[in-house]
């Protein structure tokens, strides 16, 4: 079993679609962290959440609303998204989120993909 | 700013083949951390090495070896005797200070090893 378990592992969805990406860390952290994954383009950090806090909002887009309910469940969940969007969503956990030392243990990510 | 370069987008060697993954960093903080991470084909990323910027040290891990300087801000990878099972995405990231504990990824080297 993965640390870090992601699902849907792939989703289709249309413009007008509602639909949420689940992010689960078996690993006892308190920090969990969305990226976007696009081709050709830097890993970019989306979301922190710290001790089921939000420390960071990296101007994302409001179509994008993560939830955090306990320090093991991530959620993501999508609205109104557009064709740009679609890209691979990578979720991670760490000790704790803010220090220098913090490695990132990663899921397998969604690919997202918007018609 | 902080800011990770990884100019090779991809690189193709056979089987046997040593290879030099470059990464260049950029941050005007003195305490900073560098790491490499491996995403294979499954997606996720994987943790391969964390370095200090105190420790200048080269260190060797099998068949895999890092060596860090400061003067030329370059942090490279080197795998010796390649193997198929290297095939990945390698990207290398910079979290200091500056970046308020998140970690900043370069665009990523694509490593295709053929048999």
């Amino acid at each position: 079993e993965t640390g870090v378990t992601q699902t849907p592992r792939h989703l289709v969805m249309g413009m007008t679609n509602k639909k949420s990406l689940k992010c689960e860390q078996h690993l006892g952290h308190n920090a969990m962290y969305w990226y976007k994954q696009s081709a050709k383009k830097p890993l970019e950090l989306m979301f922190v959440y710290n001790f089921k806090e939000q420390t960071e909002n990296n101007s994302v887009p409001s179509r994008f609303s993560p939830e955090c309910p306990n320090s093991s469940h991530l959620f993501l969940h999508l609205h109104t998204l557009q064709p740009e969007d679609s890209a691979l969503y990578l979720c991670a956990s760490s000790q704790e989120a803010g220090g220098l030392t913090g490695e990132l243990f990663f899921g397998e990510g969604s690919r997202l993909t918007v018609l | 700013a902080q800011k990770v370069t990884q100019a090779q987008t991809e690189i193709s060697v056979v089987e046997k083949e040593d290879v030099t993954l470059d990464c260049v960093y950029e941050t005007r903080d003195t305490t900073y951390y560098l790491f490499w991470y491996k995403q294979p084909p499954s997606g996720e990323l994987v943790f391969l090495i964390r370095r200090n910027s105190f420790d200048e040290q080269n260190e060797i891990s099998g068949r895999y070896s890092w060596n860090f300087q400061k003067s030329t801000s370059s942090f490279n990878f080197t795998i010796t005797a390649s193997q198929v099972v290297d095939s990945a995405v390698y990207f290398c990231a910079l979290i200091s200070g500056g970046s308020q504990g998140n970690l900043i990824f370069g665009k990523g080297t694509k490593l295709s090893v053929k048999p």
